[in-house]
C-alpha cells in the first residue's frame, strides 16, 4: 500500500541554521511529491512540488526540496532558518488516484 | 483573487445539535475535499467530491454528511451523531478530479462543543 513517513515528529534548530526535514513514501512509479507548511490555526501552503525534470525544485520562503528515486525520498531543506519558519510542516504524495499526506513535523526555531 | 473561503473561522457547537461548515472556492476546480485535523494525527479525510451532485466517503465519515449541489460550494454538516467533533476542520480543492496535481487549501474552521 502506499504511504507517506515523516520520521521526525519534532524539530528543534537554532535560527540561522540550516534544516531538512525527512520525507519518505512507498509507491512503485514515480509520484507527484509535495511539501505543505502550516501555521497555527491556519490551513497548509504549498511550499513546493515535484512532477518530474530536474530532482531539485525550489520553492517560495527559500525553501528546496531533492527527490532521490534510489531512496524514495523528498526532503525539505533550508540553508539559513528565520523565526518565522516555525510552523507544522507536511509532505503529500499523489500516486495513481489518490492523495496521501505525512503526519507531520513541528518545527521550533529558538534564538 | 482565487481561493477557497471557510467560514466560519470558530464555531461553537452544543451537545445533540447539527452544525455546517462551509467551503466556497472560485477556483473552477473540479474536487473538493473536507479534512479532519487533530493534534498529532495529521489530516484525515472526511469526505471528497469529484464532481457536482456526487460524493465519497473518506476514513472518518461516520457522524459527518456533505452535500455538492454547485461546482463551487462543498458545505460539511457535523451531526450530533458524531461524538467527538472538536477538531480544525480543512477543506481543500484540486485542479482535477483525481487531486495528483495538489491541492488548494481553505484556512480551517475550528470546531469545540460547549
Amino acid at each position: 500500500a502506499q504511504s507517506v513517513t515523516q520520521p521526525d515528529i519534532h524539530i528543534t534548530v537554532s535560527e540561522g541554521a540550516s534544516l531538512e526535514l525527512r520525507c519518505n513514501y512507498s509507491y512503485g512509479a514515480t509520484p507527484y511529491l509535495f511539501w505543505y507548511v502550516q501555521s497555527p490555526g491556519q490551513g497548509l501552503q504549498l511550499l513546493l512540488k515535484y512532477f518530474s525534470g530536474d530532482t531539485l525544485v525550489q520553492g517560495i520562503k527559500g525553501f528546496e526540496a531533492e527527490f532521490k528515486r534510489s531512496q524514495s525520498s523528498f526532503n525539505l531543506r533550508k540553508p539559513s532558518v528565520h523565526w518565522s519558519d516555525a510552523a507544522e510542516y507536511f509532505c503529500a504524495v499523489g500516486a495513481g488516484n489518490q492523495f496521501y499526506f505525512g503526519t507531520g513535523t513541528s518545527l521550533t526555531v529558538i534564538p | 483573487d482565487g481561493g477557497i473561503t471557510q467560514s466560519p473561522k470558530y464555531l461553537f457547537r452544543k451537545e445533540g445539535q447539527n452544525v455546517t461548515l462551509s467551503c466556497e472556492q472560485n477556483l473552477n476546480h473540479d474536487a473538493m475535499y473536507w479534512y479532519r485535523q487533530d493534534p498529532g494525527q495529521g489530516l484525515r479525510l472526511i469526505y471528497y467530491s469529484q464532481i457536482v451532485n456526487d460524493f465519497q466517503k473518506g476514513d472518518i465519515a461516520e457522524g459527518y454528511s456533505v452535500s455538492r449541489e454547485k461546482k463551487e460550494s462543498f458545505p460539511l454538516t457535523v451531526t450530533s451523531a458524531q461524538k467527538n467533533p472538536t477538531a480544525f476542520y480543512l477543506c481543500a480543492s484540486s485542479i482535477d478530479r483525481l487531486g495528483t496535481y495538489g491541492y488548494t487549501f481553505g484556512s480551517g474552521t475550528r470546531l469545540t462543543v460547549v
